[in-house]
């Protein structure tokens, strides 16, 4: 079993639709999630950094962290086609840590 | 803030040669660098963690000899494909982290392709 479950999609939604992407892990002693979205052929680029338990807003982004299930999701709201990317979460144990990352979900948003 | 260069973008060499390439931090200092390697629709594959002044540390089954790592500042650590072979082709990532910070951001990555 992997330590940080993804599913890779490919998941196409129609433009303004509210996405919801989905990470789920089996290690508790991961603290600290993050989510990075990649466009094709380039580096992945941080989107959202979360530690407790609960959600955090940034614009059309929403990141969730449930500790108790293990489960943290990332929410687009009024998804647009310059969404398109793979969407990949990413978590670690304590601040030095290394990341340890989910496949990705390949995500498609139609105009 | 927090930018991440990484050179070049793309790079084509000879089975047998050797390849670099450049990982910057541009606005900050980063005391950890970390090398990945990505196959195509795969996440990516930590080769290396390495801190300014010090040994990289490889992971498992990653080559040290093929994949040499230098931090020699705060702001730049290099990775060396040493002796390229066709099957070193692949898409190679550095991320940067500052001390004391948790998350890491990422260079633009680097398509090798050996042929």
């Amino acid at each position: 079993q992997k330590e940080v479950e993804q599913d890779p999609g490919p998941l196409s939604v129609p433009e303004g639709a509210i996405v919801s992407l989905n990470c789920t892990y089996s290690n508790s002693a991961f603290q600290y999630f993050m989510w990075y979205r990649q466009y094709s052929r380039k580096g992945p680029e941080l989107l959202m950094y979360t530690y407790s338990s609960g959600n955090k807003e940034d614009g059309r982004f929403t990141a969730q962290v449930d500790k108790s299930s293990k489960y943290i999701s990332l929410f687009i709201r009024d998804s647009q086609p310059s969404d398109s990317a793979t969407y990949l979460c990413a978590m670690t144990v304590n601040q030095g840590g290394k990341l340890i990352f989910g496949q990705g979900t390949e995500l498609s948003v139609k105009p | 803030g927090a930018v991440v260069s990484q050179h070049p973008s793309r790079v084509i060499c000879k089975s047998g040669t050797s390849v670099k390439i450049e990982c910057r931090s541009l606005d900050f200092q980063a005391t950890t660098m970390f090398w990945y390697r990505q196959f195509p629709k795969q996440s990516l594959m930590l080769m290396a963690t390495s801190n300014e002044g010090s040994k990289a540390t490889y992971e498992q089954g990653v080559e040290k000899d093929k994949f040499l790592i230098n931090h020699a500042s705060l702001t730049l650590s290099t990775l060396t494909v040493t002796s390229a072979h066709p099957e070193d082709s692949s898409f190679y990532i550095c991320s940067a982290r500052v001390g004391g910070r948790t998350e890491a951001f990422f260079g633009q990555g680097t398509r090798l392709t050996v042929v």
